[in-house]
């Protein structure tokens, strides 16, 4: 069965420090999209970034960057430079296919809640 | 601007009783989803739709149903509601493979 296990409950970053949050993946499609939430404290999902199963390049978007390792199944969020406004719960999902191509639905992580100190 | 709703944003509810939880989005997508997010579980797919009179089931179906009689609107239906079925309903789209989903701003509904 599909999975993602983000085995970091919580974590604690002093602000303007890189934090690295982890995710791994179970599946054995060949293709297959990666994505990154935040979640503040106000409940709404904000996207943060994408990575195909197919992209060679890590993703990044702005401070945000995704550890892409494909071989050992993992898609690592990495945040530099934290700040006070990144304080939320983060959630790592995965996008299955299936032989009919991307299935567009998203498997959760149970989320890591990130705290960032001044 | 493009968006997406949600309606109610918080709903109290007795067991046994249906309810319909309202989700309408302005993206032109086909692809609508249900998810309910409870501690320690993240967020499950109840049931998604990949366009007009199309529904599938999610992870978490059971005592939930959907209807998909245009583009905009995705509505979820609690059969008969249970002390269990206590959460938080998001519902999001997208335009595909790719792409980012948009989720609304979530309903918070508590069966008593």
């Amino acid at each position: 069965a599909q999975k993602i296990t983000q085995t970091q409950p919580g974590m604690f970053v002093q602000e303007k420090e890189a934090v690295t949050l982890d995710c791994t993946y179970d599946t054995s499609d060949q293709s297959y999209g990666l994505f990154w939430y935040k979640q503040p404290s106000s409940g709404e999902m904000i996207f943060l970034i994408y990575q195909g199963s197919y992209d060679e390049q890590n993703a990044t978007e702005g401070r945000y960057s995704l550890n892409f390792q494909k071989a050992r199944k993992s898609a690592n969020l990495v945040i530099s430079a934290s700040q006070l406004g990144d304080s939320a719960m983060y959630f790592c999902a995965m996008s299955p296919w299936n032989y009919g191509g991307a299935t567009n639905k998203l498997i959760f992580g149970t989320g890591t809640l990130l705290a960032v100190q001044p | 601007d493009a968006e997406i709703t949600q309606s109610p944003r918080h709903k109290i509810t007795e067991t046994g009783r249906q309810v319909t939880l309202a989700c309408h989005q302005t993206w032109n997508h086909n692809n609508m989803f249900w998810y309910r997010q409870d501690l320690g579980h993240g967020l499950r797919l109840i049931h998604y739709s990949y366009g007009v009179q199309d529904t599938n089931k999610g992870e978490v179906s059971d005592g939930y149903s959907v209807s998909r009689s245009n583009t905009e609107d995705l509505p979820l239906t609690l059969e008969s509601a249970a002390s269990s079925q206590t959460s938080v309903y998001f519902c999001a789209s997208t335009r595909g493979a790719g792409y980012e989903q948009y989720f609304g701003p979530g309903t918070r509904l508590t069966v008593t």
